[in-house]
């Protein structure tokens, strides 16, 4: 059972590019969850995805940002004209639909660089 | 969700047991305690979840005195491979969405030396 995929691993963006992040569950899975992590800071949460449903967005930025997890397909996180702040890990997790257990299964990140 | 605190770093020999400690005053009612380690360049990995008392798994332990308001993490015989940053979170993981928005801190960086 293949654990979290993302992809790209490392991505590099030019100032006002976008960035496209892309997260596939765990086989199962139906809930996604997108964080950032800036170097020696804790993740910090983003959104919360269900199939077609944003269930939280309370720690989007309001402006740039979008996530979307299409009945079919990856869930993708999209940050349009990025900025040098942009820069950080960018992680998914996924989890199985609601439980008792706190547990999120993580991907390996992606690495957002900005120049 | 309730604030949490941990030591920001700690060195350990290789061989010895390691017990990183966190405070949470104001864990409420519902609340869990769980911890996740994780690797550099990597995502976070689920170590332990409990409630009260003590729980423990093939990887750690972890002691809850009965008030609460702090919980132990309990590494056995720690080796090289255990460096890493481990995380104390704390929250209701019965909210009516399910587990969700984990709340982590800078949390603890554990060296290992040799």
């Amino acid at each position: 059972n293949a654990g979290v995929m993302q992809n790209p691993r490392h991505l590099v963006r030019r100032r006002g590019q976008e960035a496209r992040l892309r997260c596939s569950p765990m086989k199962g899975h139906s809930h996604v969850y997108w964080y950032r992590q800036l170097p020696e800071e804790g993740l910090k949460f983003m959104v919360y995805l269900q199939k077609e449903n944003i269930i939280d967005e309370s720690g989007m930025p309001k402006e740039r940002f979008s996530a979307e997890f299409p009945k079919e397909g990856p869930s993708i996180l999209r940050i349009q004209q990025v900025v040098r702040g942009d820069s950080a890990a960018y992680f998914c997790a996924s989890s199985p639909p609601p439980g008792t257990s706190y547990e999120q299964y993580f991907g390996p990140g992606t690495r957002l660089t900005v120049t | 969700l309730a604030k949490t605190t941990q030591p920001i770093s700690m060195d350990s020999y290789e061989g010895q047991e390691v017990n990183i400690t966190c405070s949470h005053n104001n864990i409420a009612t519902n609340d869990y305690i769980t911890w996740y380690q994780q690797f550099p360049s990597q995502g976070p990995r689920f170590i332990i979840q409990g409630y009260k008392t003590k729980v423990t798994n093939e990887v750690a332990s972890l002691f809850i005195p009965a008030d609460r308001k702090s919980s132990t993490l309990s590494l056995p015989r720690v080796s090289l491979s255990d460096t890493a940053v481990y995380y104390c979170l704390v929250g209701d993981s019965n909210s009516g969405a399910g587990s969700y928005q984990l709340t982590f801190g800078k949390g603890t960086k554990l060296s290992v030396i040799p």
